[in-house]
């Protein structure tokens, strides 16, 4: 397996337009976790899914954040719209459910919003 | 959200052992102590993890206090690329609440 795979690796947008990010899981992995990092909150946990379906969004900062999974192999974080202060480098990261085994995280895309 | 306590940061020189520990004195019987590692503009990869008893694997060691309230990851021959951000992490049993805190920031002197 390739990894988890996230695209695109930079992006960089105006402001009030809308970004999608996207992840392909490892195959055979159940959850799937997105995170937000920046230098002034560290790691933040967006929201996970478990056999794709979100278990906990609670860390989604505002209505303009959405995420989905259609399927098992694809997944999308969605901000619209898009405002500077969202700059910052969003991982996803996947994982069989047990916390007993490793996550694996992709290389992360850095959102820069202008 | 975040139940350990790490050190901000700590310096080790190259080649010698290097001691990162980590408080998670709220852990249950059931959560699983992980580690991880982000070296500069990379994600997160995985380290170690054990529940109870101390664990080895190729790239570090991971000594559990009796009581859990404790770990302490041990890299045996500190390296330049060792130099990164350590995070301990507790997942349970069922793997959710992966929330990581803030983390060790260790640097290898030459």
């Amino acid at each position: 397996d390739a990894g988890v795979i996230q695209s695109p690796r930079h992006e960089v947008t105006e402001m009030g337009q809308e970004v999608t990010l996207r992840c392909k899981p490892i195959s055979g992995h159940d959850y799937l976790f997105w995170y937000r990092q920046t230098m002034m909150r560290g790691l933040e946990l967006l929201i996970y899914f478990n056999n794709n379906v979100p278990i906990d969004d609670s860390g989604m900062p505002e209505d303009r954040f959405s995420a989905k999974m259609p399927n098992a192999s694809f997944s999308t974080l969605k901000i619209q719209p898009s405002e500077p202060r969202d700059s910052a480098v969003y991982f996803c990261a996947s994982s069989l459910v047990t916390g007993a085994t490793e996550a694996f995280f992709g290389q992360g895309t850095r959102l820069t919003v202008v | 959200d975040a139940k350990t306590t790490q050190p901000n940061s700590m310096e080790s020189n190259e080649e010698e052992p290097v001691h990162l520990p980590c408080n998670h004195s709220t852990i249950s019987g059931t959560d699983y102590i992980h580690w991880y590692r982000q070296l500069p503009s990379q994600g997160p990869e995985y380290v170690i993890h054990g529940l109870t008893s101390n664990v080895n694997n190729r790239m570090a060691s991971l000594a559990i206090a009796e009581d859990r309230k404790s770990s302490t990851l041990i890299l045996h021959r500190a390296t330049l690329r060792d130099a990164a951000v350590y995070y301990c992490i507790l997942r349970d049993s069922t793997g959710n609440q992966f929330y990581f805190g803030t983390g060790t920031s260790l640097t290898v002197i030459p």
